[in-house]
């Protein structure tokens, strides 16, 4: 079947835009997370989705940065008035829930590559 | 204290050879589980191994193996007749306890793998 889809695959922007990130996770996961990727500070947790809510946004680094799910499918990860040091790969994962074993393995997105000028 | 280690940012290896690339780990937490991912030039995040906390063999995939001591808290991932293709960023991570939905992954900082015909 499909894997985890994101779009756009790149994205420029200029300083102080908003900018939006889709994830589309693999059909049947409704665990679904964000991380980035970036060179200072490796890959990081953002915020983990169960379904349409989001228990744990723990890894958000502002309040510039949100995220919504709806119907359990994809997600969006919004980020207002962008900075430079946004610039990094956005990674959205998804897995099953309350998997044991490799069940509960996250398999990734091809990332969405962010480039604030 | 850093959770995952990877000591090796970067590696050279003949075509063909076993390579070993280390990995530790530190949790105070009885449950959990260890996976290797492989990211290669294009960036897609490539789930290759899994290891839970409490299986009491050493996981195998094809050529891939993860040398599991957990008395020493390492989980080094062994390839076997390397290729070309090998030749990638391989990430070590780590979900800690079982908070069912919610494993964020932890991850190190990853070593560099180059293949050498």
């Amino acid at each position: 079947g499909a894997g985890v889809s994101q779009s756009p695959s790149n994205k420029v922007t200029e300083k102080g835009k908003d900018v939006e990130l889709r994830c589309d996770p693999i059909s049947g996961h409704t665990a679904l997370y964000w991380y980035r990727q970036s060179l200072g500070q490796g890959l990081e947790f953002l915020i983990y989705f169960q379904g349409n809510s989001a228990p744990d946004k723990s890894g958000l680094p502002s309040d510039r940065f949100s995220a919504e799910r709806t119907g359990g499918s994809v997600s969006t990860l919004t980020i207002q008035r962008t900075q430079q040091e946004d610039s990094a790969v956005y990674l959205c994962a998804s897995s099953l829930v309350g998997g044991w074993g490799g069940e509960e393995t996250q398999y990734f997105g091809p990332g969405t590559r962010l480039l604030v000028l | 204290a850093q959770k995952i280690t990877q000591t090796q940012p970067g590696m050279f290896v003949q075509e063909k050879e076993a390579v070993t690339l280390d990995c530790t780990y530190d949790t105070s937490d009885p449950s959990y589980g260890l996976f290797w991912y492989k990211q290669p030039s294009s960036g897609e995040m490539i789930f290759l191994i899994y290891q839970g906390s409490y299986d009491q063999q050493n996981a195998t995939e094809g050529r891939y193996s993860l040398n599991f001591q957990k008395a020493r808290k390492s989980a080094n991932l062994v390839i076997s007749a390397s290729q070309l293709g090998d030749s990638a960023m391989y990430f070590c991570a780590m979900r800690e306890g079982r908070n069912f939905g919610n494993e964020k992954l932890t991850f190190g900082t990853g070593t560099r793998l180059t293949i050498i015909p």
